[in-house]
């Protein structure tokens, strides 16, 4: 099974501040890779597809890269509004497999 | 506008079973295929089983391999689960999502397995 090791666990920022989460696959997935953002009570929000590619309505201040295994959710200016919990996840083989989770906070 | 709405979860007792459906509407439901994931409560996301968009090929996480059961009727625009053997551990909310990318999500089920 791929494993992808997501990191920080939980992260505080200030409002304003650009703010980077990772996924890294133990194998590769090329550009299978999702983001979603999940807020409490409620179903995961596809941000970013294909690793790189913003979903329609997501603010653009999101954005998705990948160096090598490693794959990044940025926050380019931190909001309110974005205080969630973040998975990354592969759909490159099965069985799929989500990323343990990133916790969003405000400082 | 998309929409996938569960229904079907509730409270049963250990080793009986439980049937999620999921009704899909706003898009060509036979042209996508569709995955169950689930949470368990205050944990992270574990995706559960995928159907082809005609049916033909189903894939499971090995926890529930042989115990749940992933079909649909393309009729209907219904996804659904087959719940076996249901054991404490696969207390969750179930969301179906569409295709592999998941780019939308149902509003969830909660199933609980309690005696």
């Amino acid at each position: 099974d791929i494993q992808m090791t997501q990191s920080p666990s939980s992260l505080s920022a200030s409002l304003g501040d650009r703010v980077t989460i990772t996924c890294r696959a133990s194998q590769d997935i090329g550009n299978y890779l999702s983001w979603f953002q999940q807020k409490p009570g409620k179903s995961p929000r596809l941000m970013i597809y294909g690793a790189t590619n913003l979903e329609d309505g997501v603010p653009s201040r999101f954005s998705g890269s990948r160096s090598g295994s490693d794959y990044s959710l940025t926050i380019s200016s931190l909001e309110s509004e974005d205080t969630a919990i973040y998975y990354c996840l592969q759909y490159d083989k099965y069985p799929l497999t989500f990323g343990s989770g990133t916790k969003l906070e405000i400082k | 506008e998309v929409q996938l709405v569960e229904s079907g979860g509730g409270l049963v007792q250990p080793g009986r079973s439980l049937k999620l459906s999921c009704a899909a509407s706003g898009f060509t439901f036979s042209d996508y295929n569709m995955a169950w994931v689930r949470q368990a409560p205050k944990k992270g996301l574990e995706w559960v089983a995928t159907i082809s968009y005609d049916g033909s090929s189903t894939y499971y996480r090995d926890s529930v391999k042989g115990r749940f059961t992933i079909s649909r009727d393309n009729a209907k625009s219904t996804l659904y689960l087959q719940m076996d053997s249901l054991r404490s551990e696969d207390t969750a909310t179930y969301y179906c999502a569409r295709r592999g990318v998941a780019d939308y999500w149902g509003q969830g089920v909660m199933v609980t397995v309690s005696s």
